[in-house]
């Protein structure tokens, strides 16, 4: 059963940093493109950036927002993904989910971990 | 980069209607269009993907169709369960999100 264990959320002051870790289990990680997605609240889903494999280099792209602010990489040996933020705004509060195809599909987010709330505030 | 609109933003809708939600984008996705359903405090879920392939799993009521620019999500007999936010998503180079759909009980 594939499993993705957000952990990391919390408050945190504007200006601040904080990094998400997704752990995850039940799939081949090292073959997979892992993506992070946030939403605000009451708001819909956004994309915020993406890592690919090591075999296809492990490049990231983001989303306009979060780009030169927030960082993703992995550790294929522990099999997590991560989400290094930082200058956070109060825009950026958002339950952040860690998602992917699990390898060998198409792209799709087909596995999503629970969440994990990140309150930007004063 | 590809935008994605959603129609309509609200939907009312009683059980065992058949509905349908929209989703255009800005350019040509082929059928890299993904429907997730998503209900409060929880995950978003997969039903489609490619347009109109069936996630395993999901009912049969669920249905997707669309290439290019205009998709469609049809839901052939409302059940209570259905009754929550849907969200398009194009998963070609860019991964952008409709706006997303409540469907709520009329």
């Amino acid at each position: 059963e594939v499993q993705l264990v957000e952990s990391g959320g919390g408050l945190v002051k504007p200006g601040g940093s904080l990094r998400l870790s997704c752990a995850a289990s039940g799939f081949t990680f090292n073959s997979a493109w892992m993506h992070w997605v946030r939403q605000a609240p009451g708001k819909g889903l956004e994309w915020v950036g993406r890592i690919t494999t090591k075999i296809d280099g492990e490049t990231t792209e983001y989303a306009a927002p979060v780009k030169g602010r927030f960082t993703i990489s992995r550790d294929d040996s522990k099999n997590t993904l991560y989400l290094q933020m930082s200058s956070l705004k109060t825009e950026d509060t958002a339950v952040y989910y860690c998602t992917t195809d699990g390898g060998g599909r198409s792209g799709e987010f087909a596995y999503w971990g629970q969440g994990i709330l990140v309150t930007v505030s004063s | 980069d590809i935008q994605m609109t959603q129609s309509p933003s609200t939907l009312s809708a009683s059980v065992g209607d058949r509905v349908t939600i929209t989703c255009r984008a800005s350019q040509s996705i082929s059928s890299w269009l993904a429907w997730y359903q998503q209900k409060p405090g929880k995950a978003p879920k997969l039903l489609l993907h490619k347009a109109s392939t069936l996630e395993s799993g999901v009912p049969s009521r669920f249905s997707g169709s669309g290439s290019g620019t205009e998709f469609t999500l049809t839901i052939s007999s409302l059940q209570p369960d259905d009754f929550a936010t849907y969200y398009c998503q194009s998963y070609t180079s860019y991964n952008t999100f409709g706006q997303g759909t409540k469907l709520e009980i009329k």
